[in-house]
Parts: C-alpha cells; sequence; structure tokens
C-alpha cells in the first residue's frame, strides 16, 4: 500500500467540467509533487511545492491549478482541458527536498484522467 | 541531450539471469533516484544514493560520483521484475531542487 493516497483513481471529464484531483499524505512530508505521465514516457514535473508554498511550475498552463491546503494535502484544479491533457497524473511527496540525503520520493498510485 | 540517459531502452531476459542497467548524467548532482514502475502507473522509490553500493534484497544499487554513472542490478531475475526502470537526479532550478528523470528501461523477464 502507498502511503500517498490520490484520488480518485479514474475520471472522465468534459472539456467544460471543473475537477479536482486530490492527493494526501501523513508522513510529515515537506515538499509535495505534481507529475503528468503520458503512456510509454517517464514522468514530466508539473508543480513542487516546498513548505505549503508553490516553488516550482513548470510552465504549466493555467487550466491546471495547483493548491496546497495545509502540509498533507495538495490538489490540482482542473478547468477547460483539452483532450491532449489526458494522461496519469501523479503525486509524489519528499521529507526535504530532491538532493537531501535520505529524502526519496513516495509516489501515489495516481489519477488516469480521460478529457473528452 | 537529456540530462540523464539510460541504457538500453528495452531489456528482454530469461529468469534467472543478471541484469544490469546503466544510467549517466551530465549534471551535477547530490544524489541518484532509482525508481520501479510497474503496468499499472504505481511507482516505487528502490534506492536512493549518493556514493557506494546499496543493496535491497536481490537489487542492488551503485554509483560513481566522479564518472557520472550508476548502474542497478538485479541479481536471479524473476517474472515480477518485469517493469519499468527509472533514475533521476535532483538538479537545482531558481533555488528550489526538482528530478530530471531518465526515460525508462522497460524490463521483460520471461519464465
Amino acid at each position: 500500500d502507498t502511503e500517498v493516497t490520490q484520488t480518485p483513481k479514474h475520471l472522465v471529464m468534459g472539456m467544460t467540467n471543473k475537477k479536482s484531483l486530490k492527493c494526501e499524505q501523513h508522513m510529515g512530508h515537506r515538499a509535495m509533487y505534481w507529475y503528468k505521465q503520458k503512456a510509454k514516457k517517464p514522468p514530466e514535473l508539473m508543480f513542487v511545492y516546498s513548505y505549503e508554498k508553490l516553488s516550482i511550475n513548470e510552465s504549466v498552463p493555467s487550466r491546471f491549478s495547483p493548491e496546497c491546503p495545509n502540509s498533507s494535502l495538495l490538489n490540482l484544479h482542473l478547468h477547460a482541458l483539452q483532450p491532449e491533457d489526458s494522461a496519469l497524473y501523479l503525486c509524489a511527496s519528499s521529507l526535504g527536498s530532491p538532493g537531501e540525503g535520505n529524502s526519496p520520493l513516495h509516489f501515489g498510485n495516481g489519477t488516469r484522467l480521460t478529457v473528452t | 541531450k537529456n540530462e540523464v540517459e539510460q541504457s538500453p531502452q528495452n531489456l528482454t531476459a530469461q529468469e534467472g539471469e543478471f541484469i544490469t542497467i546503466n544510467c549517466s548524467y551530465s549534471v551535477g548532482i547530490s544524489a541518484l533516484h532509482w525508481l520501479q514502475q510497474h503496468p499499472g502507473g504505481g511507482i516505487v522509490s528502490l534506492f536512493m544514493l549518493s556514493s557506494g553500493k546499496k543493496k535491497h534484497g536481490r537489487l542492488i544499487a551503485t554509483i560513481n560520483i566522479q564518472e557520472k554513472h550508476s548502474s542497478l542490478h538485479i541479481t536471479a531475475s524473476h517474472p515480477r521484475d518485469s517493469a519499468v526502470y527509472i533514475c533521476a537526479g535532483p538538479v537545482t532550478q531558481g533555488g528550489s531542487e526538482k528530478l530530471v528523470f531518465g526515460k525508462g528501461t522497460k524490463l521483460t523477464v520471461n519464465p
């Protein structure tokens, strides 16, 4: 069982819908991440939150809006998505930054998003 | 050129064989991550290492920081080892760290 919980596991939405992806961890991790993964490709970083503040935004379109309400929760709000946004969205967390000693990433199982 | 390069891209082995996956990186990193992704999506962190060697069960990871190279070895491979193995290194961007991923090695172990 993963210690990072993502909901929902699957999501189908139309291009005019508004939906949210949720991610939760209770390991006391201070860094949380959103990744997008297309089939047969490695994950692509979207956002990094460090101590509940957005520290990296990889030039993600504004139709993706991250939110970190507290140190345990990370949301990704979706609005007016395009079919090409269909992908697996992965959340991850780490105790510190990825380069700090003994700070491996813990991944959730992902939300498989289909935009119709 | 990707900052983190893996080889091979695809690897097929027979059960019981010794497996080696290589990772080279062009950026200065403080530690390297090895990740495993099974079909269906979930990613598991296997190792995070900054020097020497780490072992967990049948998995061994080594790193040479000076040569900017790491290897993941699987001894006595088993069909359940079939997965995509990804190496990743942290790089600093704008004062924050992010992971740069290799493209992954798809391993298939046949019974």
